[in-house]
């Protein structure tokens, strides 16, 4: 078990450009979860899965944002013409959901700067 | 309303000295969790310690502890004999409905940079 994997963990984007993050949980926690997080603040919930199922997106999660995981394993978040104000670190988390309350596990994020 | 609140954006601590970060918070929801996390310069969010609000006694874990004051909605964390290597962003963060088994998210509050001093 290797904890929580994203990828990559620093991008350089221009701003308009596309771009897409990958997250690899542990492998038998079932809930997976994308934060957001800006300079200086605490991170922001984007939204939630269980297995392949995207229950729960938060509002900071414009259109331009979409969340995929397919077959209930790996979970992508593309940010489609991306804006400076995307500028952020963004964090995977994952859970079993039979675990105690405190079974959140994170990733080390990707960090993302448009210019 | 601010559901979590760390008023401390700084805190200086000597090497060995007792530390103790504050953290309000804010629900109407009878069954919830408080979290404590540490985030170094590296990014990766590192859980520290939970406290349940069902909870009686509070929670330790090694050198870390929760003050938990439930009538004045306040978590507080202790970190006793502070190291060197407790330098870092540390944030307060509650999860609601946790009774419930439901996947509520985390709500976070804005941090607090502890610097340990040698």
């Amino acid at each position: 078990d290797t904890g929580v994997s994203q990828d990559p963990r620093h991008k350089i984007t221009k701003r308009g450009q596309n771009v897409t993050f990958r997250c690899d949980p542990i492998s038998e926690h079932n809930r997976l979860y994308w934060y957001r997080q800006t300079l200086g603040q605490g991170p922001e919930f984007l939204t939630y899965f269980q297995n392949e199922a995207q229950l729960e997106k938060s509002r900071l999660l414009s259109d331009r944002f979409s969340a995929e995981r397919p077959k209930g394993s790996f979970s992508t978040l593309e940010i489609q013409r991306t804006e400076q104000g995307d500028s952020a670190m963004y964090l995977c988390a994952s859970s079993f959901r039979d675990s105690h309350p405190y079974g959140y596990t994170f990733g080390s994020g990707t960090r993302l700067t448009v210019v | 309303a601010q559901k979590i609140t760390q008023t401390q954006p700084g805190m200086f601590v000597q090497e060995k000295e007792a530390v103790t970060l504050d953290c309000t918070y804010d629900t109407s929801d009878p069954s919830y969790g408080l979290f404590w996390y540490k985030q170094p310069s590296s990014g990766e969010m590192i859980f520290l310690i939970y406290q349940g609000s069902y909870d009686q006694q509070n929670a330790t874990e090694g050198r870390y502890s929760l003050n938990f004051q439930k009538a004045r909605k306040s978590a507080n964390l202790v970190i006793s004999a502070s190291q060197l290597g407790d330098s870092a962003m540390y944030f307060c963060a509650m999860r609601e409905g946790v009774s419930s088994g439901s996947a509520r998210q985390l709500t976070f509050g804005s941090g607090t940079q502890l610097t340990v001093l040698p």
